[in-house]
């Protein structure tokens, strides 16, 4: 099945700068990639996603780059802010209809210092 | 739109004893979803509904944990007996299922502590 492996555990930044956080994964057969963002106590929200036909989609501050041929994908944060703080989760899945299997990174904790 | 629901919110029991969580997805969300998350560990995915038909159950621990799915709505998911290594928030997600249609919503989650 799908391993996802997403580092840096944990990632400590100066409000304005850039953040990154970049995750693995194992079955060639995946073509869906979301990121989450999960606040303390709260449910994870999708922020940003992209999929295999694509090697890179921005939205505002975050972006996520994907290369299929190294099977990995990373997330990018620029103008960091201190409300940017919160565990991120990459996850990657085959996105098919009726089998959407995802697999999650075991996180990055994001500490933006105001 | 309603998100999805899930309760109770909180739950806490002794190892032996049973548990069940219910959770009712966005209206129209044909695919639903029950995550196990350990405190630190990203989601781990349990089982996956298509309607009332199950998906993908291969990370579900069958001997203790069961879900269903039998209207193809609401879903409950149980665990019978409970261990205290079952101490987690359980996630329910789900997504609208159509072609192109990937993004998965959660729920809040219940907090499950065994004692």
């Amino acid at each position: 099945g799908e391993n996802v492996e997403q580092h840096p555990s944990t990632l400590s930044v100066q409000e304005g700068d850039s953040a990154v956080i970049k995750c693995t994964y194992s079955d060639s057969a995946s073509n869906y990639f979301p990121w989450y963002k999960q606040e303390l106590g709260k449910r994870p929200q999708l922020i940003i996603d992209i999929r295999s036909n694509v090697g890179e989609k921005k939205d505002q501050r975050i972006a996520v780059t994907l290369n299929k041929t190294a099977k990995h994908f990373s997330l990018h944060i620029t103008e960091t802010q201190p409300e940017d703080s919160a565990v991120y989760f990459c996850a990657a899945s085959r996105g098919t209809y009726n089998n959407n299997d995802m697999r999650f990174g075991a996180g990055t904790r994001l500490t933006v210092k105001p | 739109e309603a998100g999805v629901a899930q309760s109770p919110r909180y739950k806490i029991i002794e190892k032996r004893q049973s548990v069940a969580f219910w959770c009712n997805p966005i209206s129209g969300h044909a695919t639903l979803y029950w995550y196990q998350q350990i405190l630190g560990q990203g989601p781990k995915l349990l089982i996956q509904f298509q309607n009332n038909g199950v998906v993908d159950d291969s990370q579900l621990p069958k001997d203790r944990f069961s879900a269903e799915r039998l209207k193809g709505v609401d879903s409950t998911l149980k665990i019978q007996p409970a261990k205290l290594e079952d101490s987690a928030v359980y996630l329910c997600a789900s997504s609208f299922g159509g072609v192109s249609s990937y993004e998965q919503y959660f729920g809040p989650g219940t907090r499950l502590t065994v004692t």
